[in-house]
């Protein structure tokens, strides 16, 4: 079972806070990816993660950061959110090519 | 670096009538694998459809499609669209540069059956 949890399904957020999304799995090794999802521009990818504090940038890295303390886990957290981040956000593992998608948090920034 | 490039924007076809998504890509890198993605509404997208195999047809839920790596092409078919296939279909690639996979996605179609 490639299950893959997200945390939380809905947020709403004001601009200029911090936010964090979280994210799980429970095959510790493995790969993890974080995208946005915006119409008409498919799915972005932001950063990659190969194991505990071995972080990669994406495509669209600015503006964002991860961590990655245990390998079940993997957070991204926007510092000083801005409106133009309000989005749908999929955190996905890869298995190990083939990507499997949690249920994606969709975010407004106000 | 690798790129994906798919039918853009919406596409519509009539229920029970063939429909195909295209899909070229490039790609620098020795790509493993090549996919079909398909994300249905306020679902999180899940793969369709996955290759490896040069000229190989490879068959899911009713799609198929064929890679075919001399003319970097990899499209998705179906002889009979059905409603429930209205969905939006990615095409992606994964690579494997130094040994760490690293997916690159189309922009996405979105399919519409209508009756």
């Amino acid at each position: 079972d490639m299950k893959v949890t997200q945390m939380p399904r809905y947020l709403i957020k004001r601009m200029g806070e911090n936010v964090l999304l979280e994210c799980g799995q429970d095959m510790s090794h493995e790969t993890m990816y974080w995208y946005r999802q915006d119409p008409g521009l498919g799915l972005q990818l932001i950063y990659i993660s190969y194991d505990v504090d071995s972080n990669s940038e994406g495509d669209i890295p600015k503006g964002y950061r991860v961590s990655r303390k245990k390998r079940e886990h993997f957070s991204l957290i926007l510092d000083s959110a801005k409106t133009n981040q309000t989005s749908v956000y999929f955190c996905a593992r890869g298995h190990p090519e083939t990507l499997y998608f949690g249920s994606g948090t969709r975010l407004t920034v106000l | 670096g690798d790129s994906v490039t798919q039918t853009e924007g919406l596409v519509t076809v009539t229920e029970g009538l063939p429909v195909k998504l295209n899909c070229t890509y490039q790609t620098t890198y020795l790509t493993i694998a090549f996919f079909w993605y398909v994300q249905y509404l306020n679902e999180a997208p899940q793969v369709l459809l996955k290759s490896s195999t040069d000229n190989k047809r490879t068959e899911h839920q009713g799609f198929h499609a064929t890679l075919h790596k001399s003319s970097s092409s990899f499209h998705l078919q179906k002889s009979s669209a059905q409603l429930s296939d209205s969905a939006l279909y990615y095409c992606a690639l994964s690579d494997s540069p130094g040994g760490n996979y690293k997916p690159t996605f189309g922009k996405g179609t979105s399919l519409v059956v209508h009756p």
